[in-house]
């Protein structure tokens, strides 16, 4: 089965409203990043995050080893936010890095 | 100035074709590596390299060969296209000491017919 797994999907939101991202994984794990890439297709580091929480603007990781999740918040979200949302995990036991499926954002003016 | 180019941008080849995709960066690291993007299965890697004449193989490696000629350079090649390798292909690199902070090139779109 998948090792990661993101969710939601897709999400829509209004101009303003916050959005919670979940990564759940069933693996053990190095490290946890989070990216974002564009509607056209390039990919931004948002966070290298293997434990604790960060902050980036509006933009707040939490990454919580032991219940085997990261999650990503976005607060007072933007129509320049929208995009796809990826958490790859780098697993233990050599070098291997496993990206989840992604969130689809869509957020409307 | 973007640290890890791609080239080129897209690309369109028949069945049974030979296509080469570059990647070039200028991040001095010693990881880079070659993902492929289809809808469904996000991002799942063909191959990395950890320095110059070094090649590993990663979760998707069947269909591709890869090499590395310098510490800049990294090389996919698609020796006998299929459509079944009709994807977006993204080359990244990586700091040797800290190696989970990828970062990406623009991404090849490839198309075989």
């Amino acid at each position: 089965g998948q090792q990661v797994q993101q969710s939601p999907a897709s999400l829509v939101l209004q101009e303003g409203e916050n959005a919670e991202l979940q990564c759940n994984f069933s693996t053990s794990l190095n490290s946890m990043q989070w990216f974002y890439q564009r509607p056209g297709g390039s990919l931004v580091s948002l966070f290298y995050n293997p434990s604790g929480t960060k902050h980036s603007g509006r933009l707040t990781s939490t990454t919580v080893i032991k219940e085997r999740r990261s999650s990503l918040h976005i607060s007072s979200s933007q129509t320049t936010d929208s995009g796809t949302y990826l958490c790859a995990l780098e697993r233990t036991g050599g070098y291997k890095v496993v990206f989840g499926s992604g969130t689809r954002l869509l957020v409307s003016p | 100035e973007a640290a890890v180019t791609q080239s080129p941008r897209n690309k369109v080849t028949v069945t049974g074709g030979n296509v080469t995709l570059s990647c070039r960066q200028t991040n001095s690291h010693n990881y880079m590596y070659w993902y492929r993007q289809d809808t469904g299965h996000g991002l799942r890697l063909i191959h990395y390299s950890y320095g110059a004449g070094n090649l590993q193989i990663g979760d998707v490696p069947d269909g591709y060969k890869a090499t590395r000629t310098t510490q800049e350079d990294f090389f996919l090649l698609l020796e006998l296209a299929s459509p079944s390798q009709t994807s977006l292909y993204f080359c990244a690199s990586s700091d040797a000491v800290n190696q989970d902070t990828q970062y990406f090139g623009p991404g090849t779109r490839l198309l075989v017919l």
